[in-house]
Formats: structure tokens, sequence, C-alpha cells
């Protein structure tokens, strides 16, 4: 069965870091990027950016770039989103994605719910 | 940046309608490139077209894309009751950021 498994809820006080995993299974790892995407409560989606698990490779999305930093560990098919010197309006529910070069985002992970809160 | 818009914001309609949701891009984009998503409270969003006409895996047949440049449909030919959630229409090609659409909510009149 094709899916991403993500890491448990946080909870991360103003300025601290955060790193969501994102483990793939039933699939091979290296030959898909992964994109990672943001949903605050109550709105639309924010793409963030790409890794590229082959190669590490990444591509962010400008407003993030300074404060994300995606990685991956192909010994156990797992990427990681870092995302640094958070704030309040960073809360959100952060989400992988696989990439397929035909197009589109066809396997999400379930979503990992980041609140920022002093 | 490719913004785009979608319209309307929200829809209220009946099982058994036929709905047209629009996507419009501020730029040209390549047929490939667009795709839709639909997304149901408390889940992630499921691909459900892509490269504009193509269904994906296990996406019936009452759902159907079309459009080329700037201006891109999602048609739902009857709507039953799983099919209201929130739709995003996303491009995806070319440089990033791999922007979404804001969504359009179809809700139950």
């Amino acid at each position: 069965q094709v899916q991403l498994v993500q890491s448990g809820a946080e909870v991360k006080k103003p300025g601290a870091s955060v790193k969501v995993s994102c483990k793939a299974s039933g699939y091979p790892f290296t030959a898909y990027y992964i994109h990672w995407v943001r949903q605050v409560p109550g709105q639309g989606l924010e793409w963030m950016g790409w890794i590229n698990p082959n190669s590490g490779g990444t591509e962010y999305a400008e407003k993030f770039q300074g404060s994300v930093t995606m990685t991956g560990d192909t010994s156990i098919s797992t990427v990681y989103m870092d995302l640094s010197r958070l704030r309040s309006d960073d809360t959100a529910i952060y989400y992988c994605a696989r990439g397929p070069n035909w197009g589109g985002f066809d396997i999400w992970g379930q979503g990992t719910v980041v609140t920022v809160s002093s | 940046e490719i913004v785009l818009t979608q319209s309307p914001g929200t829809l209220s309609l009946s099982p058994g309608d036929r709905v047209t949701l629009s996507c419009r891009a501020s730029q040209s984009v390549g047929s490939r490139f667009l795709t839709w998503y639909q997304q149901k409270p408390g889940q992630a969003p499921r691909l459900l077209i892509y490269s504009t006409t193509n269904r994906a895996t296990g996406i019936p047949d009452r759902f159907s894309g079309s459009g080329s440049g700037t201006d891109f449909t999602l048609t739902i030919s009857r709507l039953e009751p799983e099919d209201f959630a929130v739709y995003y229409c996303q491009q995806y090609g070319g440089s990033p950021p791999y922007t979404f659409g804001q969504g359009t909510k179809l809700e139950i009149k």
C-alpha cells in the first residue's frame, strides 16, 4: 500500500524550530519528489517546497527561503521538513505529498498540526 | 508567481445537480500542469484531475476537467452526497511556486 505517514502534532513557542517527518512506503522512495504544503486553519493550501529524495536537491518557495530546510534519509525512506524561527502565523497543518512527474500530488500524508503559542 | 483565482467561493447545490467550477490563472499555464483536488473536513486533499483532463486513479467519471491557457474548469456531472467538499486548482509546472487557488466550497442547499 502506497502511503506517507507523518509524525505527530507539535506545540512550539515563538522563535523555536520544528521538525516534521514523512515516512514513505509501498513504492521506490527515490523515484518521486516529495513536496510540503501547509494549510492555516480554515484557509487554503500553500506550497512550501520540494525535495528530491534521490539527490537531496531542494527548491523552496521564496516566502520560506531562510526558514525551511528539507532533508531526506534514504535508509529509512523518510523526508524531513525543518521550520525555524517559528511565529504564531506558522500555526498550521503541514502535509507532505508525493509529486510524480506526470503532474499533481497523488499521495498525501495525513498532516501534522503545528501550533505556535507562547 | 502565477495567481489562480477560483470562482465562485461557495456554491449551494443539491444532490443530482450539475456544477462547473472555474479556475483562472494570471498568466498562461501549460495544460500538462493544471490539477484539481478535493478536500473534505479533517482530511488531506485528494488528487482528482491532473494535466487538465486526466482523472486520477479511482476517481469516478462524473468528474471531468477542461480548459487551456488561463481558463480551466472542473465539472461534476451529477452531484453525489460525498461530493460536497472544497475544491482547489493548482498549477504545477515551470518555475515555482506551485500555487493553489483559494478554493471553492460546495455545500448542500
